[in-house]
């Protein structure tokens, strides 16, 4: 029964250019969650999805940060013109539907290296 | 407020001693606490977790215990183990999204 995978693991990005990170939930989730978590912090919530919709983004910066959760494929997180301040790892989280959404299963994290 | 507090931020402990993590919240609308272990280079894994109409879960070495009017709940691992130095994370859940404390990072020594 494998886990939440998320690829790549390790992302290097020069200043200015686009990163692209890839949740693919447990089998059987629906919900997607990502998270951030900068060095020495816990993490912070970023968006929450499920299929084809984006239910809650407040945690998203405003500019430059996207996510989505298409019928078919994994979930994406977007960050274009990559900044410094964007280094961190990125988690990505999944539950079931309905009352066990609060049982969130974590990914390995992919730890994005800004240049 | 979405705050999570977490203490202490690291911990050193003797093997077979327990090892205590508080963790304080402010927002009543929270609906279920969990605690995450997280090894270096990996994901948080879900420990243990409680609902605030129950003031004490144990699984194992692992206990919560939970103070709903002081707003308060803590993780006690008892005979603690080499293999449990890890950073933990409390948590706290609403409206879909999980609120982290900062971690505390456990050593438990030989």
């Amino acid at each position: 029964n494998a886990g939440v995978m998320q690829n790549p693991r390790h992302l290097v990005r020069r200043r200015g250019q686009e990163a692209r990170l890839r949740c693919s939930p447990m089998k059987g989730h629906s919900h997607v969650y990502w998270y951030r978590q900068l060095p020495e912090e816990g993490l912070k919530f970023m968006v929450y999805l499920q299929k084809e919709n984006i239910i809650d983004e407040s945690g998203m910066p405003k500019e430059r940060f996207s996510a989505e959760f298409p019928k078919e494929g994994p979930s994406i997180l977007r960050i274009q013109q990559v900044v410094r301040g964007d280094s961190a790892a990125y988690f990505c989280a999944s539950s079931l539907l309905g009352s066990l959404s609060y049982e969130q299963y974590f990914g390995p994290g992919t730890r994005l290296t800004v240049t | 407020q979405q705050q999570v507090k977490q203490s202490p931020q690291s911990l050193i402990v003797q093997k077979g001693g327990i090892s205590i993590i508080n963790c304080a919240y402010e927002n009543t609308a929270f609906d279920y606490f969990p605690w995450y272990q997280q090894f270096p280079g990996k994901g948080p894994a879900l420990l243990i977790a409680i609902r605030p109409d129950v003031s004490e879960k144990k699984e194992g070495r692992f206990t919560i215990s939970f103070n709903k009017s002081a707003k308060q709940f803590s993780l006690h691992i008892m005979d603690s183990q080499p293999g449990d130095s890890a950073t933990y994370f409390c948590a706290a859940y609403s409206g879909s999204r999980l609120t982290f404390g900062e971690g505390t990072q456990l050593t438990v020594n030989p």
